[in-house]
């Protein structure tokens, strides 16, 4: 079965240092890697994905993330934090070879401070 | 449409009240999915659809929920004889199926912040 972990329930990071928030996977197929982000009394807004190619992929707002499949990680980072990017991030995975279900993982809250 | 709709955005109904929650999908995602989120808290997943069928109810909390699909867009959720713990905010998603395209990922509605009195 899939299961997604991300390690840390708050991250907190000055403004202007650089980000990272973790998650790690488990899936019997290919995963296919996701990150969203929901600001206060918001839906989720969709940051990036990985499917296949690069490692590193680029997403909205300056993220990116890097696909490491030894260790079945996918770190989402930003060189230089924005109070602007204070919200609660989730990373999710879907398995190809497991129905069609996305599985979350519980959400990390990132505050960056000024 | 252009996103994922949901209505009522807000909905305060009266303990053992039934409640309907309506989720419009992006036109051509064959994939739905219903979640719920307590207050500033994590997903929870309830239901996935695809197509019309549900392949995977497992996350229905009990059988005072429910959920259809018809002609493979609209989905209603339907929660009988609410209790207090059933308030949260019910978010619906859309999606292509894995496997099949590169645009895989689910967009999400609004949602639906239900309060239960």
């Amino acid at each position: 079965a899939q299961s997604v972990a991300q390690p840390e329930d708050q991250v907190n990071v000055a403004e202007g240092n650089p980000l990272t928030v973790k998650c790690t996977y488990s899936v019997s197929g290919n995963p296919y890697l996701f990150w969203y982000v929901q600001y206060p009394n918001r839906g989720l807004q969709f940051l990036l994905k990985y499917i296949t190619g690069d490692n590193l992929v680029k997403g909205s707002y300056g993220f990116e993330a890097e696909f490491n499949k030894s260790q079945t990680s996918f770190h989402l980072k930003k060189p230089s934090a924005l109070v602007s990017d204070s919200a609660l991030y989730f990373c999710a995975v879907r398995d190809d070879n497991y129905g069609q279900n996305f599985v979350f993982g519980p959400g990390t809250r990132l505050s960056v401070l000024p | 449409g252009a996103g994922v709709s949901q209505s009522p955005s807000n909905k305060v109904t009266e303990k053992g009240k039934d409640v309907e929650l309506r989720c419009d999908p992006i036109s051509g995602h064959t994939a739905l999915y219903w979640y719920r989120q307590s207050l500033g808290q994590g997903l929870e997943f309830l239901i996935y659809f695809q197509g019309n069928s549900a392949p995977d109810k497992s996350g229905l909390p009990s059988d005072r929920f429910s959920a259809e699909r018809t002609g493979g867009s609209v989905s209603t959720l339907t929660i009988q004889r609410t209790q207090q713990e059933d308030s949260a905010v019910y978010l619906c998603a859309s999606s292509h199926p894995a496997g099949r395209t590169l645009n895989t990922e689910a967009f999400f509605g609004q949602g639906t912040r239900l309060t239960v009195v």
